[in-house]
């Protein structure tokens, strides 16, 4: 099974910051990953797939970037709704796996 | 608008059974790959089964294999979970996702999910 680490496991920023989060799988996946959000007590809603590409009605302070086994979710211009837990996911190979989470607050 | 609607959850003595139904809206539902992913109080995601968009091929991780039965019906646009032998850990909030086009694919719809909690 392809292994995702996922990385920091927790975040505090400021309103108005750029964060990022890091998701390294243990094979390459050829850009065969998503993001996805989820707020407190939420399903998880897709963010971005392929890597870059935007689900439509996602706001364009979000991106995704990265190639191989190296990805990042960034977000420009922190704001009070992106509190959530943000998880990596590969879907290159099945068993498609997960990142374990990074949990974003506000300071 | 795509709508994933879920039910069947509840509260189930180790060693029973449950079946868990989707009912799907909004889009035709007999083109895509489904999947139902889990996930414990507190704890991440974890992919519980799928099945192609005839019903011909299912998949299932080795914690659930021979216990979990995915199945659907294009005719009533729903998708089930039959759930034999349960365990504790099999405690968890359970989705019903559809994949985005194409299998291997990302979850690109998600549904407000159930919980199942095992327990004696």
């Amino acid at each position: 099974d392809i292994q995702m680490t996922q990385s920091p496991a927790s975040l505090s920023a400021s309103l108005g910051e750029t964060v990022s989060i890091e998701c390294l799988a243990s094979e390459g996946i050829s850009n065969d990953l998503a993001w996805y959000q989820q707020k407190s007590g939420k399903s998880p809603q897709l963010l971005i797939y392929t890597a870059n590409r935007l689900q439509d009605g996602v706001p364009s302070r979000f991106s995704g970037s990265g190639s191989g086994t190296q990805y990042s979710l960034k977000i420009n211009s922190l704001q009070s709704e992106d509190v959530s837990i943000y998880f990596c996911q590969q879907n290159y190979d099945s068993p498609l796996t997960f990142g374990s989470g990074t949990k974003l607050e506000i300071k | 608008e795509v709508q994933l609607v879920e039910s069947g959850g509840g509260l189930v003595q180790p060693g029973r059974s449950l079946k868990l139904s989707c009912a799907a809206s909004g889009f035709t539902f007999s083109n895509y790959y489904m999947a139902w992913v889990r996930q414990a109080p507190k704890k991440g995601l974890e992919w519980v089964a799928t099945i192609s968009t005839s019903g011909s091929r299912t998949y299932y991780p080795d914690s659930v294999k021979g216990r979990f039965t995915i199945s659907r019906d294009n005719a009533k646009s729903s998708l089930y979970l039959q759930m034999n032998s349960l365990k504790s850990e099999d405690t968890a909030t359970y989705y019903c996702a559809r994949y985005g086009p194409g299998y291997p694919s990302y979850y690109g719809y998600w549904g407000q999910g159930v919980m199942v909690t095992v327990s004696s």
